[in-house]
């Protein structure tokens, strides 16, 4: 079983601040996708990552996939109330692997 | 533009039960998959199916049955519903691109 570890578990801050979101594993995935999940909702995709060492960005988000094709990170910068949500990452190899996500509250 | 079309949304369920939640997308995408999402576990595999008639076991099978008759539908069926199987279930539809789709949810409660 491919295991991806997200970390922080639950992170709050407040409207301004910049932060980062990791996602972890010790296995190689072929691409590595980020969703992004309201409640009540189910996911909606943000970015998938292909290459190694790509790097995307999507207005305030910026997405990195590792050298190696193992880890990933999300960058926030400035968040804003409309980010709070429970942020997923998840690896692609012969199926979709979800990692346990990330709780974001970001506090007016 | 529908996409994927869960129902019901909310079900309550006495132990023992039987129930089919539905799954319908219209997007021909030959591969659909159901997973469960409870608090701190993220989202699990349960099924998943590549094309009509093709159908596979995901992480935690047990106690879910699937069928893929057609392109459209993926329903999942709970055999014997236990209060164990109280969560959150999403249907997925998965594009060429690996992008997935996924529906509102069923919040399923077993008492």
């Amino acid at each position: 079983t491919q295991l991806l570890e997200q970390s922080p578990q639950f992170l709050s801050i407040q409207e301004g601040e910049n932060l980062t979101v990791y996602c972890n594993s010790s296995s190689v995935f072929s691409s590595l996708q980020w969703y992004r999940q309201e409640p009540g909702e189910g996911p909606v995709l943000l970015v998938t990552v292909v290459t190694g060492g790509e790097v995307k960005k999507l207005k305030r988000l910026t997405f990195q996939f590792g050298d190696a094709r193992k880890d990933s990170s999300l960058h926030i910068t400035a968040a804003q109330p409309g980010d709070t949500g429970l942020y997923l990452c998840a690896g692609q190899s012969y199926q979709l692997t979800f990692g346990k996500g990330t709780k974001l509250s970001v506090i007016p | 533009n529908a996409g994927v079309t869960q129902t019901p949304k909310f079900q309550v369920l006495k132990t023992g039960q039987s129930m089919t939640l539905q799954c319908a997308q219209d997007m021909n995408h030959e591969y659909m998959s159901w997973y469960r999402q409870d608090p701190g576990m993220g989202l699990r595999l349960i099924h998943y199916s590549v094309g009509a008639g093709i159908t596979d076991q995901g992480e935690v099978p047990n106690g879910y049955n699937v069928s893929r008759s057609t392109t459209e539908d993926f329903p999942l069926r709970l055999l014997s519903a236990a209060p164990s199987q109280t969560s959150v279930y999403f249907c997925a539809s998965v594009s060429e691109n690996t992008e997935a789709f996924f529906g509102q949810g069923t919040r399923l409660t077993v008492v």
